[in-house]
């Protein structure tokens, strides 16, 4: 159980369009999903945290005009990175908090996204 | 603000030997903290946590970690390593609500020898 998917595994995009992510929970009720990014050979950085019909909380740093995200059910929570660029080329991971019970303090982790703009 | 900081880029270690990953924090009040693993092309996996009690935890595969406050340290050990043991190694610590909000280290990658 507490799986989370994550789609598409890999997207190429040109440089000025969007492209949207999709994070999944399949079998649990994510109350909240997080969103970080990762640079090669680095470590992961949270950008946000979404809560199911709220608007999302970005950290500091991070352009939320850039990075859209949208936590519009209990198990879907989508990243839409606008007018891409080669520096927002990266790899995106999402999490989900919530799972079987007694365990609700647990993030659950994605597989990942590799975003690469030219 | 927290940090986290795994002092070991790459660790090497032949197929039954000891494993100990390093990790350091910083943090104003009672820490929660994890680690995880990191495989290809797969997601982040939860090896142990700590929230309060015991020190020493007892996680998944084989691994364990102890709590040293007065050394703000929290390192991850396995008495004998397999060869499916590598992979990228991330201690993190939680801040807000329930340990919600992960700082991560900048991970350790362990390279195993046969």
């Amino acid at each position: 159980g507490a799986v989370v998917s994550q789609h598409p595994s890999w997207v190429i995009c040109k440089s000025g369009t969007s492209v949207k992510i999709e994070c999944r929970s399949l079998d649990f009720q994510a109350t909240t999903m997080f969103w970080y990014r990762q640079f090669p050979k680095q470590s992961l950085m949270l950008m946000a945290t979404s809560n199911e019909g709220s608007k999302a909380t970005y950290e500091q740093g991070v352009e939320k005009d850039k990075f859209l995200i949208n936590h519009a059910s209990l198990t879907l929570s989508t990243l839409t990175v606008t007018s891409a660029h080669p520096e927002d080329s990266s790899f995106y991971i999402c999490s989900a908090r919530g799972g079987p019970a007694g365990r609700s303090y647990e993030q659950y982790f994605g597989p990942g996204t590799r975003l690469t703009v030219t | 603000a927290q940090s986290v900081t795994q002092p070991d880029i790459h660790i090497t270690v032949s197929e039954g030997a000891s494993l100990e990953l390093r990790c350091n924090y910083s943090y104003g009040a009672t820490p929660y903290l994890f680690w995880y693993v990191q495989s290809p092309g797969q997601g982040l996996q939860l090896l142990l946590k700590y929230f309060s009690g015991d020190t020493l935890v007892q996680g998944i595969k084989g691994f364990e970690a102890e709590f040293k406050r007065s050394q703000s340290s929290f390192n991850l050990r396995k008495p004998s390593v397999h060869w499916s043991d590598a992979a990228e190694y991330f201690c993190a610590v939680g801040a807000g609500a329930a340990g919600n909000k992960l700082t991560f280290g900048g991970g350790t990658r362990v390279l195993v020898k046969p």
